[in-house]
């Protein structure tokens, strides 16, 4: 069983360029998130699906968008990348005893 | 809204020695309380959780943590700690529809030989 898996694991990228991270779970968890990670603000919420065909915003949804089209795939889309979006993005899902899981992670870098 | 805070940034802690990390929330309802360990470049893992019921929370890895609502706080412990140990720390809470996390800025352990 591989859990979450995040592709890519970093990436550099031009600004104002549009990128994708992909999250893929085998769980088959309802619910799906998607957190930056910041040196000295620990993990902030961009976006969450309670089920495919659902999602709803976090904390720093700006500049990002997401979709749910089945169960197992929660992508995250930025769609003209800017110098502050640099940081490492985790994607989780949570288990029914309300348990995360969390992804490798993807090192993104926005010049 | 629901808001975490880890007071301890940094903890130096010598190998064999107890320590305790700090976390405080802040909430008008329920919450379901949690730590998470995350070893460099890599991401977060389960140490413990809260949801009902006693208090004290046993967790992997000889850690536990109280729960104490007049407080306000979920401290988490150790009684012993070794060089593995080494890693940051991250309190969350997750309250109301428990469809939201939040976690705090996060502690880094640094164990010493």
């Amino acid at each position: 069983i591989a859990g979450i898996t995040q592709a890519p694991t970093s990436q550099i990228l031009a600004a104002g360029r549009r990128m994708t991270l992909r999250c893929t779970q085998d769980m088959r968890h309802n619910a799906m998130y998607w957190y930056r990670q910041d040196l000295g603000l620990g993990l902030r919420l961009i976006h969450y699906s309670n089920t495919a065909g659902t999602t709803g915003k976090g904390e720093v949804p700006d500049g990002y968008s997401v979709s749910r089209a089945n169960t197992d795939d929660f992508p995250l889309t930025l769609a003209s990348a800017v110098p502050s979006q640099t940081s490492v993005y985790f994607c989780a899902s949570k288990s029914s005893t309300d348990t995360q899981y969390f992804g490798p992670g993807t090192r993104l870098t926005v010049l | 809204a629901q808001s975490v805070t880890q007071l301890d940034s940094q903890v130096p802690v010598f190998e064999e020695a107890p320590v305790e990390l700090r976390c405080n929330y802040s909430s008008s309802v329920s919450v379901y309380l949690f730590w998470y360990v995350q070893y460099p470049n890599q991401g977060l893992q389960l140490l413990l959780k809260y949801l009902s019921g006693s208090t004290l929370v046993k967790g992997i890895n000889g850690f536990e943590a109280e729960f104490n609502k007049s407080q306000t706080s979920f401290h988490l412990r150790k009684p012993s700690v070794h060089i593995s140990d080494t890693a940051e720390y991250f309190c969350a809470v997750s309250a109301g529809n428990f469809n939201k996390f939040y976690f705090g800025s996060g502690t880094k352990l640094n164990v010493k030989p």
